[in-house]
């Protein structure tokens, strides 16, 4: 069966970086990506990013992509979210989602996700 | 980026209602829309893609429908586990947005 299965939680300084990960099982990791949905505490979802784990394609949010890179390694089906120069408000559950088909413009999340990782900026 | 406006941004109900959320896009986004739910502490679930189409294991009782700029999320009789936030998310472009969410809360 599909699973995401993603690391644990971190406790960060302002200033530093964060790398999360998500392993994937039970498909064939090439052949979809991997969207970031991250979700600060008490508010909505917000995309960050996606990753074709075919070829390295990526697409950023806008307010993200200076300090966001995301990265896959496909000999161990695992993705990666880095969120550099971290800020309080980066705060949040981040997770991780498998694409469910790409259509002729974008690959939005599917039915699979991982659990979350919390990830917190605290001086 | 395209913006999302979902109303209400909450709503009590009782078990057996008829429910109804909208998801306004700021520009035509074709029916290019996706309505997840989400309970406390718990990663989101996809439920209607395509606007209108059911993913699969998800009870008919939820649809969609719309295209364009104007989306609805139904739930024709709500159950006890319906209990739960709801997101629009477009997927026309990149960017991908989401809707401010829906928290349906009993009555």
């Amino acid at each position: 069966q599909v699973q995401l299965v993603q690391s644990g939680a971190e406790v960060k300084k302002p200033g530093a970086s964060v790398k999360v990960s998500c392993k994937a099982s039970g498909y064939t990791f090439t052949s979809y990506g991997i969207n970031w949905v991250r979700q600060a505490p008490g508010q909505g979802l917000e995309w960050m990013g996606w990753i074709s784990a075919y070829n390295g394609n990526t697409n950023y949010a806008q307010n993200l992509q200076d300090r966001v890179a995301l990265t896959t390694d496909t000999s161990t089906t695992t993705a990666y979210l880095e969120l550099r120069s971290l800020r309080s408000d980066d705060t949040a559950v981040y997770y991780c989602a498998r694409d469910r088909y790409c259509s002729d413009t974008t690959c939005p999340p599917g039915g699979y996700w991982g659990q979350g990782t919390l990830v917190t900026v605290s001086s | 980026a395209i913006q999302m406006t979902q109303s209400p941004s909450s709503l009590s109900a009782s078990v057996g209602d008829r429910v109804t959320i909208t998801c306004r896009a700021s520009q035509g986004i074709r029916g290019d829309l996706a309505w997840y739910q989400q309970k406390p502490g718990k990663a989101p679930k996809l439920l209607i893609y395509a606007a209108s189409s059911l993913q699969t294991g998800v009870p008919s009782r939820f649809s969609g429908s719309g295209s364009g700029t104007d989306f609805i999320f139904t739930i024709s009789s709500l159950q006890p586990e319906d209990f739960a936030t709801y997101y629009c998310l477009q997927d026309y472009n990149y960017p991908l947005t989401f809707g401010g969410g829906t928290k349906v809360e009993i009555k």
